[in-house]
């Protein structure tokens, strides 16, 4: 069965670092995600992506953060220059057209120091 | 804003006795989700409900919806040690492609 892949899985990074995490959703997918969830917390949105732009951005996502899909298949999350509270589990889901399911990556963990 | 409220936050109990998460959403939504989350792992979809009066069971796992309350519930029957994990509940938007709003979790811990 097709699973949506997330790279890398850990990423370790210093403050005020670029970093990009990627996302392989399944073929059919027409709909994107990124969600977060620091330890212990909720699960929270970040932006959702259709047609190649964003369709929704929450609050968090600010002008640090900007996603792309620049091959048609793997989609990215940036984050330009990272600060200690971008610590998290970084989650991407992908829905195909029709359907009321998203699936979720297996998450990129995120640490900042 | 949507708030999604999930009570209790915290469940210790007893293999082979039955409980019962409780999901609240303050806003209109016809479409509910239930997903798992293992420590350190991704979220495992477990339920979508939606419309109301919606039930779905797996195994010891049922959850129902009642979208005039505002309430979906996620029972547990004669629980199992493999069914620790965190739960939550997650409101969908109106047309199915929008944004999760997730509730705070419910973390339940089965003693044998």
């Amino acid at each position: 069965e097709p699973e949506v892949t997330q790279t890398p899985s850990h990423q370790v990074t210093q403050m005020g670092q670029e970093v990009i995490l990627r996302c392989v959703p399944i073929s059919n997918h027409l709909y994107f995600y990124w969600y977060r969830q620091i330890l212990g917390q909720k699960v929270e949105f970040l932006v959702s992506f259709y047609n190649n732009e964003i369709s929704e951005k929450s609050e968090i996502f600010d002008d640090q953060f900007s996603v792309e899909r620049p091959d048609g298949s793997n989609f990215t999350l940036k984050i330009r220059s990272t600060k200690l509270e971008d610590s998290a589990m970084y989650f991407c889901a992908g829905l195909r057209d029709g359907s009321y399911e998203q699936y979720f990556g297996p998450g990129t963990r995120l640490t900042v120091t | 804003e949507l708030k999604v409220e999930q009570n209790p936050l915290f469940l210790s109990m007893q293999e082979g006795k039955n409980y019962t998460i409780y999901c609240n959403y303050s806003t209109t939504s016809d479409r509910l989700y239930w997903y798992r989350q293992d420590p350190g792992k991704s979220l495992e979809s477990l339920f979508v409900l939606l419309s109301n009066g919606a039930v779905k069971q797996e195994g010891r796992l049922m959850a129902s919806l009642d979208t005039k309350a505002r309430l979906s519930t996620l029972h547990i029957t004669a629980a199992v040690h493999d069914l620790s994990a965190t739960y939550f509940c997650a409101v969908g938007g109106e047309f199915g492609n929008e944004k999760l709003t997730f509730g705070t979790g419910t973390r339940l811990t089965i003693i044998p």
